[in-house]
């Protein structure tokens, strides 16, 4: 049973444009949500995370959207660059123990 | 301040074999996590480490795999008899404390192919 659903498996996006991925989660006690980007060959690297305090959090040209009604997040890459191409992963964790990742996304900008 | 150190970051074994991959921590973390990476899927959760202590071992395969985080020295993810079906992407993570501390750094990965 997947505890994260994220959308879409994979993404080409034009240079300068914005690139969004979306997670879905079920699971009401998860209260932390953070997304890694991983290079091919590399370790996920933490990108940016939030907590259901906040419907939002931006760090330069990455922002995450939260809706706690639905069960979303998403996160919006703004002024896509082609050094951004990268594999996406969102994940879930609900203070314990365990971090509960979505599939990935295979990002790709385009120049 | 190095990041989490996993070595080798490559390794062949044979149907059979043992494998054994290691994980330092960053500095002034003393919680690992292992995962499993699948081509074209997320990470797997498998164990949850603190020094000398197994806390968390609930998605470990049952059989041939191990793992332990001495009191000195780096944590070592030990699969017995591999099969072709060990190969993937292992990783390890390593964090701070736990609730609201348990921000995960990863390591590079190793990359274990069964022959």
């Amino acid at each position: 049973q997947q505890q994260v659903k994220q959308s879409p498996q994979s993404l080409i996006v034009q240079k300068g444009g914005i690139s969004i991925i979306n997670c879905a989660y079920e699971n009401t006690a998860f209260d932390y949500f953070p997304w890694y980007q991983q290079f091919p060959g590399k370790g996920p690297a933490l990108l940016i995370a939030i907590r259901p305090d906040v419907s939002e959090k931006k760090e330069g040209r990455f922002t995450i959207s939260f809706n706690k009604s639905a069960k979303q997040f998403s996160l919006h890459i703004m002024d896509s660059q082609p050094g951004d191409s990268a594999t996406y992963f969102c994940a879930a964790s609900d203070s314990g123990n365990q971090f509960y990742f979505g599939t990935g996304t295979s990002l790709t900008v385009i120049p | 301040n190095a990041g989490v150190m996993q070595n080798p970051r490559h390794l062949v074994r044979r149907r059979g074999q043992e494998a054994r991959l290691r994980c330092s921590p960053m500095k002034g973390h003393s919680h690992v996590y292992w995962y499993r990476q699948l081509p074209e899927e997320g990470l797997k959760f498998m164990v949850y480490l603190q020094k000398e202590n197994i806390i968390d071992e609930s998605g470990m395969p049952k059989e041939r795999f191990s793992a332990e985080f001495p009191k000195e020295g780096p944590s070592i993810l030990r699969i017995q008899q591999v099969v072709r079906g060990d190969s993937a992407a292992y990783f390890c993570a390593s964090s701070p404390g736990t609730g609201t501390k348990n921000i995960q750094y990863f390591g590079a990965g190793t990359r274990l192919s069964v022959l």
